[in-house]
């Protein structure tokens, strides 16, 4: 079956970095994903990598995939206190159907 | 500028009344879905439409429906709803003949409350 885990919550100091972690199921998932929600908002898409790629950096977020332990991480460098929100890991099937986490919460304190 | 809109933000329903949530894109992408997600939970996958072609998920209640009247627009009926139905409903649009990227863009969603 397709699952998606993650741990629930992390806090951090504002300037550390963090590291949000995430483990899938489905080992033909095409695109895995990185979703943040705001408080009361849609989902925002931060950055995605295939599934043949192993690491995807974008400013201050680094995706790292390792696809024989189906595991995929996303490190935010230099957190601020604007980062504060939920993030959701989604791997997305051959059909086209995204699968999410359960999300992280992400509390910065300053 | 949103390129998938949903309407309304926040619904208000009384239990066991019909409720319409409405979305509209400006992508022209092929594919609309419809998730489901509840308070602390992961958003769930309800339906979606690959152009006219309606696939429903197996475990989505019979109490949820969904029209497409063209590309553009899509939405979902709720029949009855119950206490248990009270969730941010998320739709989303993706083209997948897009190539490189199938990046599914979603509304800002419709909080639906049940009272």
């Amino acid at each position: 079956g397709e699952d998606v885990e993650q741990s629930l919550f992390l806090s951090v100091r504002e300037g550390d970095s963090s590291v949000i972690n995430c483990t899938y199921t489905d080992s033909s998932s095409t695109y895995l994903y990185w979703y943040k929600q705001e408080p009361g908002a849609g989902l925002q898409l931060l950055t995605y990598i295939f599934s043949n790629m192993d690491m995807k950096q974008d400013q201050r977020l680094t995706v790292l995939l390792n696809k024989k332990d189906k595991h995929l991480s996303l490190r935010i460098a230099d957190t601020q206190t604007g980062d504060s929100a939920i993030y959701f890991c989604a791997e997305q099937n051959q059909g086209g159907k995204l699968i999410f986490g359960q999300g992280t919460e992400l509390s910065v304190k300053p | 500028d949103a390129m998938v809109i949903q309407n309304p933000r926040y619904q208000v329903t009384q239990f066991g009344k019909p409720v319409t949530l409405s979305c509209s894109q400006t992508l022209n992408h092929n594919v609309m879905y419809w998730y489901q997600q509840k308070s602390s939970q992961a958003p769930k996958l309800l339906f979606h439409y690959y152009d006219k072609d309606f696939n429903n998920e197996a475990d989505t209640p019979d109490n949820f429906q969904s029209r497409r009247p063209n590309t553009s627009f899509c939405f979902l009926d709720i029949r009855s709803p119950g206490l248990g139905d009270a969730a941010m409903y998320l739709c989303a649009t993706r083209d997948p003949g897009q190539g490189l990227s199938t990046e599914a863009f979603f509304g800002q969603g419709t909080r639906l409350t049940v009272v």
